[in-house]
């Protein structure tokens, strides 16, 4: 159980294209996605925090307008990473986060999602 | 401010020794610390949490408030316990920050 899922898993796409990412909880519902980026050899850096039906909440230095994200179901929630640019080329990684009741998974505990490799050329 | 520091990049031990990840932390609540860990190839999961005081995969790690750390200790070493630590604190709102990592190598 507490499965999340992302999708796709590998994307390439050309300088100044938009490109969405999907993460789902597959047997939860999730009332917080987290959205982290990975650079090669170094830690996850919190991007932002997304609760289902409210806007997301952006960390320090992280352009909410080039990274949308939407959560609009408990189970759904999204990255558009817009008019991307080769430095935006990163591994991207969600979590997600239960209520902690009424869950048979989930509960406090943060489950990652694969990650999403997106190269940008 | 909230901090993570893991020192080591990286730890080589052979199978059967004791290994210990070290990892200090700051933070000016009452902090909620974790171990995650990444094997080859697969996604990040979770291994320890401070709160449950278990052992997992023969793991423990004991929180030291006056010294602000959060070690990851396991007697003895297996081949299979190689792969990427990372400690992490949670703040009050459940936003994980993470350490740099420390990658763990047990040579036979």
């Amino acid at each position: 159980g507490a499965v999340v899922s992302q999708h796709p898993s590998w994307v390439i796409c050309k300088s100044g294209t938009s490109v969405k990412i999907e993460c789902r909880s597959l047997d939860f519902q999730a009332t917080t996605m987290f959205w982290y980026r990975q650079f090669p050899k170094q830690s996850l850096m919190l991007m932002a925090t997304s609760n289902e039906g409210s806007k997301a909440t952006y960390e320090q230095g992280v352009e909410k307008d080039k990274f949308l994200i939407n959560h609009a179901s408990l189970t759904l929630s999204t990255l558009t990473v817009t008019s991307a640019h080769p430095e935006d080329s990163s591994f991207y990684i969600c979590s997600a986060r239960g209520s902690g009741q009424g869950n048979t998974w989930g509960g406090y505990e943060q489950y990652f999602g694969p990650g999403t490799r997106l190269t940008v050329t | 401010a909230q901090r993570v520091t893991q020192p080591e990049k990286l730890l080589s031990v052979f199978k059967g020794a004791p290994v210990e990840l070290k990892c200090n932390y700051s933070y000016s609540g009452s902090p909620e610390l974790f171990w995650y860990v990444q094997y080859s190839r697969q996604r990040l999961q979770l291994l320890l949490r401070h709160i449950s005081r278990e052992s997992i995969k023969g793991f423990t790690a004991d929180l030291n408030k006056g010294e602000t750390s959060f070690h990851l200790k396991k007697p003895f070493a297996q081949e299979e316990d190689s792969a990427m630590y990372y400690c992490a604190l949670s703040d009050s709102w459940g936003k994980l920050q993470f350490g740099a990592g420390t990658q763990v190598v047990v040579t036979p």
